[in-house]
């Protein structure tokens, strides 16, 4: 599985717009980008996924770079309940030792 | 609700003692995962189940034994706790293909202290 760097913390303002970025610029060409969030210490959430193309859904948008190194999760409207742990992982079929680094911690601020 | 299980949800364990935690999933995923996370810490993974009737180490294996006893229950036994296993387990489940589900689904964890 590739290994994703990933930025340890950051701040957004309610309201605007959170991009959290992952660089993944080992990820082999049947590698999904998946990103997902730990709130407190619940189970990580699954958020979103995608292979080449954006992908939106109705919690947040991903970009991926059309070298497929880096990646962007968008929360459009970032509120004070987005305040969480963001981890991108890269995973495959078959791929099951996947690694969670420690993430980027998204504090929302009113 | 559809999703995975895990009992307990807190143990406090005296060094040396003995316990299983148990996991239970009813998405009829195939595979099965145990992570640890230390405070502040990513997930490490421990075990994992490719399908039912296959265990393999993942990361962090030592001092812990795994059970997949049937396609639904993964379990996680600790034979003798030692106080650097004091952590939050989570178990986790997924379909082998990826891209066209959601990956992992997490249990809520199980708060373990070893004194």
């Amino acid at each position: 599985d590739a290994k994703t760097t990933q930025p340890p913390s950051m701040d957004c303002a309610e309201g605007r717009a959170a991009n959290l970025p992952c660089n993944h610029s080992t990820i082999s060409g049947n590698e999904y980008v998946y990103w997902y969030r730990q709130i407190h210490s619940q189970g990580p959430q699954y958020i979103i996924h995608g292979l080449k193309n954006n992908e939106t859904n109705e919690m947040a948008s991903l970009i991926i770079t059309e070298d497929r190194k880096s990646s962007t999760l968008i929360l459009p409207h970032a509120t004070l309940r987005d305040t969480a742990v963001y981890y991108c992982i890269g995973y495959y079929t078959g791929g099951f030792k996947t690694i969670f680094g420690a993430g980027t911690r998204l504090f929302v601020k009113a | 609700n559809a999703g995975v299980t895990q009992t307990p949800k807190f143990q406090v364990l005296k060094t040396g003692q003995s316990m299983t935690l148990q996991c239970a999933q009813d998405m009829n995923h195939n595979s099965m995962y145990w992570y640890r996370q230390d405070p502040g810490m990513g997930l490490r993974l421990i075990y994992y189940s490719a399908s039912e009737g296959t265990t393999d180490k993942g990361e962090v294996p030592n001092g812990y034994n795994v059970s997949r006893l049937n396609k639904r229950e993964f379990s996680l036994r600790l034979e003798s706790a030692a106080p650097s296993q004091t952590s939050v387990y989570f178990c986790a489940s997924s379909e082998l293909q990826s891209g066209a589900n959601y990956g992992y689904t997490f249990g809520s964890g199980t708060r373990l202290t070893v004194v």
